[in-house]
Order: structure tokens, then C-alpha cells, then sequence
């Protein structure tokens, strides 16, 4: 099945700057690849996502980019403010999966902390 | 708001006994699911349900059950709790089934002593 690996854990930037958030799979059959954020004591939101027909998208502040060949994705989050502050979560889904969520892995979540 | 609600919310419970969590959606989406998330485990599929009576299996199934005999509520039953079944589970709906796209609950937060 497929292995979706996320980098950093945890990753502190300063007010203003960018973070970005990387994550690799496994199963090259994937083309759909979400990113969820999750605030304190809330289930997990998503903010962005990419096919697999796709590169790049972009999302006002936010933006996905889509290797293929190296089978990583990422997440840049430009001008971070303080409410940037969550867990972040990557996840992967193989285009043969069908109906449904159900195959869609989740990698282990970066936690972002923004410094004032 | 997708309309989703998880009960309870927070549950204390000891190794032995039968615990039911409750997931309510008032969208009337097909596709319902929960989850389990623990600390470096991310979040890992239980059960999934794509309408009334149909259910199948996630990738940490063992020592959960599910019913869903209408499609506004889904239940996840832990038929003997174990220490191990310590965690958040979060209930999801996906209203459009080819995307993936997911709506989470708030969270079920059970311990188990």
C-alpha cells in the first residue's frame, strides 16, 4: 500500500517568514494529494489540494507544488502570521482506490509554530 | 461547518468495558469515516462506511466494530476496551466521493485505565 513520509515534525519560523513542508509516497499510482490543517482541540481542515495533471497551485498565501517523478509534495506558506500556527497534515490517495476516502494515507504531521 | 457531531467528547473508561462512539452528520453524505489519531501515528483509518448497512474495514480495524442502520449516524463500538485503544477519534464525512475530499468532526477523545 502506500507510504507517505512527512518532513520536518516540528518546524518554528519567524513572523513573516516562509515555511515550507515536504512529503514523500510511495505508490506511484497516486494523483490526488491534499493538505490538512489541524488547530488545537479541532479536527483537521483542508486548506489545499493537487491532482496529479497539475505542478503547482496556489491558494493566496498557500501553495502546492507536485514532483512526479520524485514523488515528493510540498506545502509553502508564504508571510506566515501567528494563526499559521497547527499541525499539518499531507496525505496521498491512489487514483485506483475509487469512491471514496478510504484510500487515502496520511503522513505523521508537522507541527508549525509561528514566532512573534 | 460541514454539520458533523461527535459524542461524546470526552470519555473515561476502564480496560473491559464496552464503549459506543456516536457520529452525526446532517448533510445526508454517502460516505462516512472514522479515525484514530495518536501522537507519531498521524491519522489511521478505522472503518469506513459508503451508505446504510455498508461497511468495510481501515487499516487499524482490529478490536473496532461499526453500524450505520441510517445515513445520518455512524457507530464506531469498541466491544472491550484495551489501554491501547487510548486516543482521539475523529469522525469524517466525504461529500463528494471521487475527490477524497474529507470533513472532520471535532474529535472523540477517549481514555481507557
Amino acid at each position: 500500500g502506500e507510504n507517505v513520509e512527512q518532513h520536518p515534525s516540528t518546524l518554528s519560523v519567524q513572523e513573516g517568514d516562509s515555511a515550507v513542508i515536504k512529503c514523500t509516497y510511495s505508490d506511484s499510482a497516486s494523483n490526488y494529494f491534499p493538505w490538512y490543517k489541524q488547530e488545537l482541540g479541532k479536527g483537521p481542515q483542508l486548506i489545499i489540494d493537487i491532482r496529479s495533471n497539475v505542478g503547482e497551485k496556489k491558494d493566496q498565501r498557500i501553495a502546492v507544488t507536485l514532483n512526479k517523478t520524485a514523488k515528493h509534495f510540498s506545502l509553502h506558506i508564504t508571510e506566515t502570521q501567528p494563526e499559521d500556527s497547527a499541525v499539518y497534515f499531507c496525505a496521498a490517495r491512489p487514483f485506483y482506490s475509487g469512491g471514496g476516502a478510504d484510500g487515502l494515507t496520511f503522513g505523521k504531521g508537522t507541527h508549525l509554530i509561528i514566532q512573534p | 461547518d460541514a454539520g458533523i457531531t461527535q459524542s461524546p467528547r470526552h470519555k473515561v473508561t476502564e480496560t473491559g468495558t464496552p464503549v459506543t462512539l456516536r457520529c452525526h452528520q446532517t448533510e445526508n453524505h454517502r460516505y462516512m469515516y472514522w479515525y484514530r489519531q495518536d501522537p507519531g501515528h498521524g491519522l489511521r483509518l478505522i472503518h469506513y462506511s459508503y451508505g446504510v448497512k455498508d461497511t468495510d474495514k481501515g487499516e487499524v480495524s482490529d478490536g473496532y466494530s461499526v453500524s450505520r442502520s441510517k445515513t445520518e449516524d455512524f457507530l464506531l463500538t469498541l466491544e472491550s476496551a484495551t489501554s491501547s485503544q487510548t486516543s482521539v477519534y475523529f469522525c469524517a464525512i466525504s461529500p463528494r466521493g471521487d475527490t477524497g475530499e474529507l470533513f472532520f468532526g471535532e474529535g472523540s477523545r477517549l481514555t481507557v485505565l
